[in-house]
């Protein structure tokens, strides 16, 4: 157990609609990262947080925000779904930011767009 | 940004032999290099990393190599066994803090 939580373990929901994705991250981490991974595809970067506020950004949508709470939980919303959108959805949290600690996943989120 | 290219994208090996994989990246001041392995429908797992102060680091039968003249590093399974059997990615963190990962290889040892 890595000690990042992540809620819901599954998730299916239509076209069009709104989703919200929970991370938690290990006790005492302050970051938190989110990752997109597609049918046997890689892990995309979606974007990080640093004790609540936005430190990198990749190639996230428009139609994704994010956010990291003063408690530094984290949620991922995903809006205007699209059947592109399923997706494996990983968050993971490090003590710091930038190289100096490693980054702990959690067990993600099955996302499907029907 | 940072780009981080893997290969073999597969790669087959006898249990016994060794494995090798083998990462690319473009950003010079990336400074920080881990390895996960996923199995299937799991996180993915860390399981070395290396800083760029450092050209090797072995971990009982794992091992990474890091050429940051040549902006290249490397993993190497040694006496690899069934149940190294997953995907491998390496990845890059860079001068932005992103941690952007290589695209996998695929490993399966053969019993």
């Amino acid at each position: 157990d890595s000690g990042v939580t992540q809620t819901p373990k599954h998730l299916i929901t239509a076209t069009g609609q709104r989703v919200t994705l929970r991370c938690s991250p290990r006790s005492g981490d302050l970051s938190v990262y989110w990752y997109q991974q597609s049918l046997d595809q890689g892990l995309q970067f979606l974007i990080q947080y640093y004790n609540g506020e936005e430190r990198a950004k990749g190639n996230i949508l428009e139609r994704f925000s994010a956010q990291q709470f003063p408690d530094l939980h984290s949620e991922l919303n995903l809006s205007s779904l699209e059947l592109g959108d399923s997706a494996l959805y990983f968050c993971a949290s490090s003590v710091a930011t930038g190289g100096s600690s490693p980054l702990h996943f959690g067990n993600g989120t099955r996302l499907t767009v029907t | 940004g940072e780009n981080v290219e893997q290969h073999p994208s597969t790669l087959s090996v006898q249990e016994g032999d060794s494995a090798v994989i083998k990462c690319t990246y473009s950003d010079s001041a990336s400074n920080y290099f881990p390895w996960y392995k996923q199995e299937l429908g799991k996180r993915p797992q860390l399981i070395i990393d290396i800083r760029s102060n450092v050209g090797e680091k072995k971990d009982q039968r794992i091992a990474v190599t890091l050429n940051k003249t040549a902006k290249h590093f490397s993993l190497h399974i040694t006496e690899t066994q069934p149940e190294d059997s997953a995907v491998y990615f390496c990845a890059a963190m860079d001068s932005s803090y992103k941690l952007i990962f290589g695209s996998g290889t695929r490993l399966l040892v053969r019993p």
